[in-house]
């Protein structure tokens, strides 16, 4: 059975901190990773993939990959309380381009 | 261009009644999902369908069924409703090369 884990928090952080957020997975041989970010009563909203061992940037998230220890992170500079939310780590657990989800980390941005 | 699109938003059923879930997406993918997510749980996929005309079971498909109608409409139905499949119901789809997915705002399900 493919997992993805995730702490499920909350994590607190104050206003204009980095906020960092964990995700392991158990398939090696997984080659896409996504970050995604869920508010409350609303849908899943895709902020970040990255397929490359490496950091991959956009605006205020960084996606960091590391294959061979089999993790995942997303770092959230400059935090602001919109950011309060709940992100999920999903991972390709298939041929058919199937995600696995993790159950997501609370996050919550102090002001 | 409205993205993924779900209804009902909200639905109160009584056990063993009926009811279809619908989704469409006006983003001409391929593939597209049906996920139900409870608290602790995370997202768990029901069924998939990777290109019309075909559909797989997920993680949980037990006591429920699906139809791809066309390449843009893929439902969900449950015959016979239980209190155990009280839960939000999301729909997803995908473009046949990234694996990117984008999901529809959700239907809330109560099952009395």
């Amino acid at each position: 059975q493919k997992e993805v884990e995730q702490n499920s928090g909350p994590l607190s952080v104050p206003e204009g901190a980095i906020a960092s957020l964990n995700c392991t997975y158990s398939d090696r041989g997984s080659q896409s990773f996504f970050w995604y970010r869920q508010y409350s009563g609303k849908s899943p909203e895709l902020i970040m993939s990255i397929y490359s061992n490496g950091d991959k940037e956009d605006g205020r998230f960084t996606a960091q990959l590391n294959k061979a220890s089999q993790y995942v992170s997303l770092l959230i500079r400059d935090s602001q309380p919109s950011d309060s939310a709940t992100y999920l780590c999903a991972v390709r657990g298939g041929s058919q381009g199937n995600l696995i989800f993790g159950k997501g980390t609370k996050l919550s941005v102090k002001p | 261009n409205a993205g993924v699109t779900q209804t009902p938003k909200f639905q109160v059923l009584k056990t063993g009644q009926s009811m279809t879930l619908q989704c469409a997406q006006d983003m001409n993918h391929n593939s597209m999902y049906w996920y139900r997510q409870d608290p602790g749980m995370g997202l768990r996929l029901i069924y998939y369908s990777a290109s019309e005309g075909t559909t797989d079971k997920g993680e949980v498909p037990n006591g429920y069924n699906v139809s791809r109608l066309n390449k843009r409409e893929f439902s969900l139905r449950l015959e016979s409703a239980a209190p155990s499949q009280t839960s939000v119901y999301f729909c997803a789809s995908r473009a046949g090369g990234p694996d990117e997915q984008y999901f529809g705002p959700g239907t809330r399900l109560t099952v009395t």
